[in-house]
């Protein structure tokens, strides 16, 4: 089964940039289908994003579209996830999850809490 | 997109009731539809894929049925552990969508 461990909680000023990581383990990096899924306190779930390394391009919401960035770094087998012009309704758990091409999400990252405050 | 409804939003029953969650999708999606569910403070796990198919380590008291536009989770005994909200998905486009969630509670 592939891993994913994320990195840490993160603390934001309002107009700022978030860059959050998912190390992925124990998988083909290269076909893995790793996407970034947040919750917002009480809400549910909403997928933001993913990528699949092979096709080099990443795909979004329209939400999300121009203000979102997901990247994937093959040498370190780790999935980014950078969203820029943070407000409130950005304080969120964002997660990252994955599984084969473009099919459900068989393996969950733990969460990373974002806190977006002045 | 896509849009998934789920119902009810709220569900309470008693320990060994069967229950069941409906979700319908704004269009047909084959059977190209996941459960997740979510216990609080954890992320969520893969209960059922492809509408039917049980995910390995998941009990056989929950099963998934349906296909195109209309799909259910069955817990056939619930049990004290079942206690969470649970979330369709589907995965007809690359640009996955959610149902807002169902949380069972138990009497």
């Amino acid at each position: 089964q592939v891993q994913l461990v994320q990195s840490g909680a993160e603390v934001k000023k309002p107009g700022s940039s978030v860059k959050v990581s998912c190390k992925v383990s124990g998988g083909n990096f290269s076909s893995y289908d790793s996407s970034w899924v947040r919750q917002a306190p009480g809400q549910g779930l909403e997928w933001m994003g993913g990528i699949i390394p092979i096709f080099g391009a990443a795909l979004y919401a329209q939400k999300f579209q121009g203000r979102v960035t997901i990247t994937a770094d093959e040498s370190t087998t780790t999935v980014y996830m950078e969203l820029n012009s943070l407000t409130s309704e950005d304080t969120a758990v964002y997660y990252c999850a994955g599984g084969g091409p473009a099919i459900h999400f068989d393996s969950w990252g733990q969460g990373t809490l974002v806190t977006v405050s002045s | 997109d896509i849009q998934m409804t789920q119902s009810p939003s709220t569900l309470s029953a008693s320990v060994g009731d069967r229950v069941s969650i409906t979700c319908r999708a704004s269009q047909s999606i084959s059977s190209w539809l996941a459960w997740y569910q979510q216990k609080p403070g954890k992320a969520p796990k893969l209960l059922i894929y492809k509408a039917s198919s049980l995910e390995s380590g998941v009990p056989s008291r929950f099963t998934g049925s349906g296909s195109g536009t209309e799909f259910t989770l069955t817990i056939s005994s619930l049990q004290p552990d079942d206690l969470a909200i649970y979330f369709c998905q589907q995965y007809s486009s690359y640009s996955r969508t959610f149902g807002q969630g169902t949380k069972v509670e138990i009497k």
